[in-house]
């Protein structure tokens, strides 16, 4: 069974904070996604990897980073959190075009 | 890149009727489109997908059918149950960009 873990549920931080959201999977994925979840706009896409410190930019990258050191951890970063970046995170891995969810973190940024 | 547009957002059906779910998307080399279910609170699963050298698949009461020559693919979920409510996610992959695009959600609600 593929396990996607992500490192926390909920994360509370001030505004020009630099925040970390990590996850892990299990499974070998060469791909692995960031996407933000926010009411009436689906899933958007920040970034993905392909590979090991692969990266490629997604749909909304702006105020973004990430970091994939190893296969198994893709990091998002927010340089320096602003208000308008509270929302849904949802970490993905994929194998054939199949996306393995995790379970979501919700940043609130204040 | 990849753009995907879902309709409608919001959909009311009685329990016992069919409901069906549009998407289209832009990129003519797109080759693979899964639909996810995302019930209130849990993280999106897989619940049906295609390739693009199909055009319909079918799992016991979903069914998805392709056109790609229009570029637009639909879920048809018959004889709704209260358990199907939730909302319902399409996607497409490019092989080439590896990017996996979501529309932007169905809001299923069955009435009982």
């Amino acid at each position: 069974d593929v396990k996607v873990t992500q490192s926390s549920r909920y994360l509370v931080k001030r505004t020009g904070e630099k925040v970390f959201l990590e996850c892990v999977q299990d499974m070998d994925h060469e791909n692995m996604f960031w996407y933000r979840q926010d009411p009436g706009l689906g899933l958007r896409l920040i970034y993905f990897s392909y590979d090991v410190k692969m990266k490629e930019k997604g749909d909304i990258p702006e105020g973004y980073s990430v970091s994939r050191e190893k296969k198994e951890r893709f990091s998002l970063i927010l340089e320096s959190a602003s208000t308008n970046q509270t929302s849904m995170y949802l970490c993905a891995s994929s194998f054939l075009g199949e996306a393995f969810f995790g379970q979501g973190t919700r940043l609130t940024v204040v | 890149g990849e753009n995907v547009e879902q309709h409608p957002s919001t959909l009311s059906v009685q329990e016992g009727d069919s409901a069906v779910i549009k998407c289209t998307y832009s990129d003519s080399a797109s080759n693979y489109f899964p639909w996810y279910k995302q019930e209130l609170g849990k993280r999106p699963q897989l619940i049906i997908d295609i390739r693009s050298n199909v055009g319909e698949k079918k799992d016991q009461r979903i069914a998805v059918t392709l056109n790609k020559t229009a570029k637009h693919f639909s879920l048809h979920i018959t004889e709704t149950q209260p358990e199907d409510s939730a909302v319902y996610f399409c996607a497409a992959i490019s092989g080439s960009a590896r990017q996996l695009t979501f529309g932007s959600g169905t809001q299923l609600t069955v009435l009982p």
